[in-house]
């Protein structure tokens, strides 16, 4: 089992609609979560990023951190084309400045017009 | 704002060839990361640097070496590459020693070994 997973997708949304992106980690000491979209061949956009239980909103994007759960999403209000890519959930194991990200394998999106 | 830099963009190499990445930092940044990502796969992490010092070691072959140069810019030597090394290679740039541990990445190395 992957220390983080996603599911691989495709996720086909129509353009306007909102589209939900789940994450679930199995390293409870997990500190960090993070969202990053990458297109094909580019590296990985920082999209969110959520430390704490609850919600958090900036723009069309919404990120959601359950912690007792293990579980984070990404949810993507009005979209777009252009959002169509691959969303990668990252975990920051540990609490120091310097921790590796486990990436999950990315879920990919697919907004049709 | 600047951005992490990588070079080269493209790198071709025969099998047993070496093969030198070079990473610069955002500007104060003092950690570094590098990830490897295969066709189809999510970034795999190899090995990171905070303040020129070796931090963490992933999955990275023997074959590889990675430092952190006094400037802070870091160069991961590859040798005797195998086909299977064919891949993108991020590196990573954050702020570890203020705890703020967003990780910015380059645009990425491509790695052909034919």
């Amino acid at each position: 089992q992957k220390e983080v997973e996603q599911n691989s997708g495709p996720l086909s949304v129509p353009e306007g609609a909102i589209a939900s992106l789940n994450c679930t980690y199995s390293d409870r000491g997990s500190q960090s979560f993070f969202w990053y979209r990458q297109y094909s061949g580019k590296s990985p956009e920082l999209i969110m990023f959520i430390y704490s239980n609850g919600d958090k909103e900036d723009g069309r994007f919404t990120a959601q951190l359950n912690k007792a759960s293990q579980y984070v999403s990404l949810l993507i209000r009005d979209s777009q084309p252009s959002d169509s890519a691959t969303y990668l959930c990252a975990v920051r194991q540990g609490s120091g400045g310097y921790n590796k990200l486990i990436f999950g394998a990315g879920t990919r999106l697919a907004v049709h017009p | 704002a600047a951005g992490v830099i990588q070079s080269p963009r493209h790198l071709i190499k025969e099998k047993r060839e070496t093969a030198t990445l070079k990473c610069y930092p955002i500007p104060r940044h003092d950690t570094v990361y590098w990830y490897q990502q295969g066709p189809g796969q999510d970034p795999q992490f190899l090995i990171s640097f905070y303040e020129k010092m070796q931090s963490d070691k992933g999955s990275i072959p023997d074959r590889f070496s990675a430092q952190q140069f006094s400037d802070y810019h870091s160069e991961l030597n590859m040798s005797s590459l195998e086909l299977g090394d064919s891949a993108l290679y991020f590196c990573a740039s954050s702020l570890g020693s203020q705890g703020i541990d967003i990780q910015y990445f380059g645009a990425g190395t491509r790695l052909s070994v034919l």
